[in-house]
């Protein structure tokens, strides 16, 4: 079993709609990060969160520590959303901490 | 604006050649992070360096060489011992304080191709 799964792994959504990505990992974390990649490639760091909610714009980011499950809400999608959405576990703190990235989920927002 | 630089955009090497890809940040980072991503599967950490001379094995790093002589710069070398080469090259870089607890800042990668 891998250690991330994400779901769903594609996701078509027309312009307006409420996103939800989700996210379930299989061992203790200390914090989990949610990022968003380009068609070119590029990441970008969207929340690292170690519990409950965290708000940005049109996104949310939940966690459930127990339940070992995140999301990723995203409000009123817009084409400029569409992008892969990769959920990281992070094991570990101080100087000795890993990250464990999931496959992505590829969102496509459709005018 | 502060960030992180990898170039080339693209890479082409012959088989048997070394090649080098460089990764350049002016965010005052000490750490950075070197990640290879293949088709359907998550990034996977080749290399980290937490400090100026000084950096670590990551989970594949067979194949790879870094090295860490200034701050800013942390170059990976796709060596001829690397079988699989062809896959997309992600740098990255985070703040030491609170080591764990900042985000990690992303480069727009590189694609080395075989030919």
């Amino acid at each position: 079993k891998n250690e991330v799964e994400q779901s769903p792994q594609n996701l078509t959504a027309q312009e307006g709609e409420f996103i939800t990505i989700n996210c379930s990992y299989s061992v203790g974390i200390s914090a989990l990060h949610w990022l968003q990649q380009h068609p070119g490639g590029g990441i970008v760091s969207l929340f690292m969160l170690s519990s409950g909610k965290k708000k940005h714009g049109r996104l949310i980011a939940t966690i459930n520590i127990q339940e070992k499950h995140s999301s990723l809400h995203i409000t009123a999608s817009h084409p400029r959303d569409s992008a892969v959405y990769i959920c990281a576990p992070q094991r570990g703190g101080g100087s000795n901490y890993k990250l464990t990235f999931g496959k992505g989920t590829l969102l496509t927002v459709n005018p | 604006d502060g960030g992180i630089t990898q170039s080339p955009k693209y890479l082409f090497r012959k088989e048997g050649q070394n090649v080098t890809l460089s990764c350049e940040q002016n965010l005052n980072h000490d750490a950075m992070y070197w990640y290879r991503q293949d088709p359907g599967q998550g990034l996977r950490l080749i290399y980290y360096s937490q400090i100026v001379n000084d950096f670590q094995k990551g989970d594949i790093a067979e194949g790879y060489s870094v090295s860490r002589e200034k701050k800013e710069s942390f170059p990976l070398t796709v060596t001829s011992a690397q079988k699989n080469p062809t896959a997309f090259y992600l740098c990255a870089s985070s703040r030491e304080e609170g080591w764990g607890n900042q985000p990690q800042h992303f480069g727009d990668g590189t694609r080395l191709s075989i030919l």
